[in-house]
Formats: C-alpha cells, structure tokens, sequence
C-alpha cells in the first residue's frame, strides 16, 4: 500500500536551516506531483508548495518563497523540503502528500515530523 | 489568494444525528474542491474531491455538494468514528496555489 514517511524534524534556532525528507513506497514516485503541507501547533492546514512528477516546476505559498525549496530525487523515491532562514512562525508539524494531479488535492499523506523554531 | 470560510467553527451533535458542514470560496471555483477529515494526532485524509465525489473507501454516509462558491459535506448518520477535525480545500488556481478552510470540529453533544 502507499506509504509516506517523513523523516529529518527537530528543533532549530531562528535564521538557521533544515531539511526534510520524505520516502515513498507502494508507488512510483516519478509518476506523481508531491506537495508540502504544514500545520503549527493548534492551527489549521497551510499549503507549503508543490513539485511536477518529473521535477521541471515548482510552486510555493508566499509565506515561504524565497526560504524554502522543494527537490525530489525519483531514483531513491524521497521527497526533500530545504528550508532555510527559518522563523519562529514556521514552527509546525510538516507532513508530505501525494497530489493527484498537479496542484489538485491530496489523496495519501505522511504520518508528519515536527519542525520547532526556537532560539 | 482565494479565501476559503468554514462554518461552524464547532458543532455539538449527537451520533446517528444528520449534520450539515459548510464551506464559502472567496470567489468562483467550478467544482474544485476537496474534503479531509483530520483525528487527533492523525495527518488528514481525504473524503471528497470534485466537491462530490468519494474518495475510495469512504462510506456512502459522507457526501459532497456545491459548486461555484458554496460548498456542503452531509454525514447522514454520525458514528462514533467521525468526530474529528475537517477541513474543506480549494485547487482552482493556476499556477498553483492551494487553500484550505480553518477548519469544523464535530464534537459529541
């Protein structure tokens, strides 16, 4: 069945950088767009960004452009977030979803890993 | 930015209960809509998409309506099992740009 694991959470200061992963099994990677997800503590659920199946296009929320990079390597079938410059306010549990489409919905998600931002 | 408005925040309603959620597009979306149910400590997972259509596995009891601005899951007959968090998305935008509603907590009366 489909499975998505992510891995690479914990605790940071404000300004410095992380990256997270997120392997796939029980599909092709390669045959889907991936998208980003988070949600802070308490809160609703904020669109993080997206990826093409093949990786040619890339899209993000304003609240991230510029910090934040999604990659993906279909070889090993994982997913990665690049998050630099990071703020208190990106403190949130950061799931990874497959999309059905190219920015569509989402119709298998990660267990999440919590990403806190303290100093 | 489309702006996607859930109403109620909270409902209070007993099981085998019919319950009505709602959801308002900041501006027209076709039938670009999705539906996620989220438990405690669970990641969301998906009930409708197409604003009606099931996602599979997911009991007849949930169902999906609107279209343009205004949006409607219906549980027919609660159980036990649905009260959690649920969240109404929007995937109308090009280039991408994906929204969710804040949110409805169907809590036991």
């Amino acid at each position: 069945q489909v499975q998505l694991v992510e891995s690479g959470g914990g605790v940071v200061q404000p300004g410095r950088s992380l990256r997270l992963s997120c392997a796939a099994s029980g599909f092709m990677l390669g045959n889907h767009g991936m998208d980003w997800v988070r949600q802070a503590p308490g809160k609703g659920l904020e669109w993080v960004g997206i990826i093409w199946y093949d990786g040619t296009e890339k899209y993000y929320a304003d609240s991230v452009k510029g910090r934040f990079t999604i990659s993906r390597d279909n070889s090993k079938n994982t997913l990665y977030l690049h998050m630099n410059n990071l703020r208190v306010e990106d403190t949130a549990v950061y799931y990874c979803a497959r999309d059905r489409g190219n920015g569509d919905f989402f119709d298998d998600w990660g267990q999440g890993t919590l990403v806190t931002v303290s100093s | 930015e489309i702006v996607m408005t859930q109403s109620p925040a909270t409902l209070s309603v007993s099981p085998r209960e019919r319950v009505t959620l709602s959801c308002r597009a900041s501006q027209n979306i076709g039938n670009n809509l999705a539906w996620y149910q989220q438990k405690p400590g669970q990641a969301p997972s998906l009930l409708i998409y197409g604003a009606s259509t099931r996602a599979t596995g997911i009991p007849a009891r949930f169902s999906g309506s609107g279209s343009g601005t205004e949006f409607t899951l219906t549980i027919s007959s609660l159980q036990s099992e649905d009260f959690a968090l649920y969240y109404c998305q929007q995937y109308n935008n090009w280039p991408p740009s994906i929204t969710f509603g804040q949110g409805t907590r169907l809590e036991i009366k």
